[in-house]
């Protein structure tokens, strides 16, 4: 099975800086990464796939980068309605595996 | 949009079999192959992959719940469902089902169904 890993467990920002989120595979999954935004009391939303391709109405200050085990999300100006917690999931021989999460809250 | 439900018992005793169902629903769902998902997430935890199953009937487990776990599908009724057995308190969970999207990816959610196992 392959473990992903996120850091930081909890990243403290003010609106308007930029957010960096890291997922580390423990071995090679190619592109095959996606991240996913949870708010309290929701279903997770896709943000980002295949690593760099943002979803269907999702903000360009969201960006994703990364390729075979080192993965990011990137907030370039973190906005109210941004602060939530954050998964990396990957695919890998049909199956799925996700990241422990990452808590963005406001500083 | 496609809208994706969830349904069932929102207890279930321990040792006993845990039932859920998901309908999907909406303008552009027709009868085409489908990759569905099922999640789970316990209280204030993260998130847990369950399995997958496509509109042909053909499934992927998550290997640790895998002796546990039995999914199907409807297309008749634009149903899958979820049959876990044997089930303990560590099974207490919020349970979503999703649509796949580019073959990788959950892209459709159901709002969840919180099943609560305890006698």
């Amino acid at each position: 099975e392959i473990v992903l890993t996120q850091s930081p467990a909890t990243l403290s920002l003010s609106p308007g800086e930029r957010a960096t989120l890291s997922c580390r595979a423990s071995q090679s999954v190619g592109n095959y990464v996606a991240w996913y935004q949870q708010k309290p009391g929701q279903a997770p939303r896709l943000l980002i796939y295949d690593a760099s391709t943002r979803a269907a109405d999702i903000p360009h200050n969201f960006s994703g980068s990364g390729f075979g085990t080192d993965f990011t999300l990137t907030i370039s100006s973190v906005q109210p309605e941004d602060f939530a917690v954050y998964y990396c999931q990957q695919r890998s021989n049909s199956l799925i595996t996700f990241g422990q999460g990452t808590r963005l809250e406001i500083k | 949009q496609l809208h994706l439900q969830e349904s069932g018992p929102g207890l279930v005793k321990p040792s006993e079999t845990l039932s859920l169902t998901c309908t999907v629903s909406g303008d552009s769902f027709n009868n085409v192959l489908y990759h569905w998902g099922w999640i789970r997430q316990p209280p204030g935890r993260g998130l847990e992959w369950i399995g997958s199953i496509y509109s042909t009937g053909s499934t992927s487990y998550n290997p640790s719940l895998k002796s546990q776990v039995t999914l199907s599908v409807d297309m008749s009724r634009n149903q899958v469902s979820l049959k876990l057995t044997s089930v303990t308190a560590a099974d207490t969970a919020l349970y979503y089902c999703a649509l796949y999207v580019w073959g990788s990816y959950l892209g459709y959610w159901g709002q969840g169904a919180l099943v609560t196992v305890s006698s």
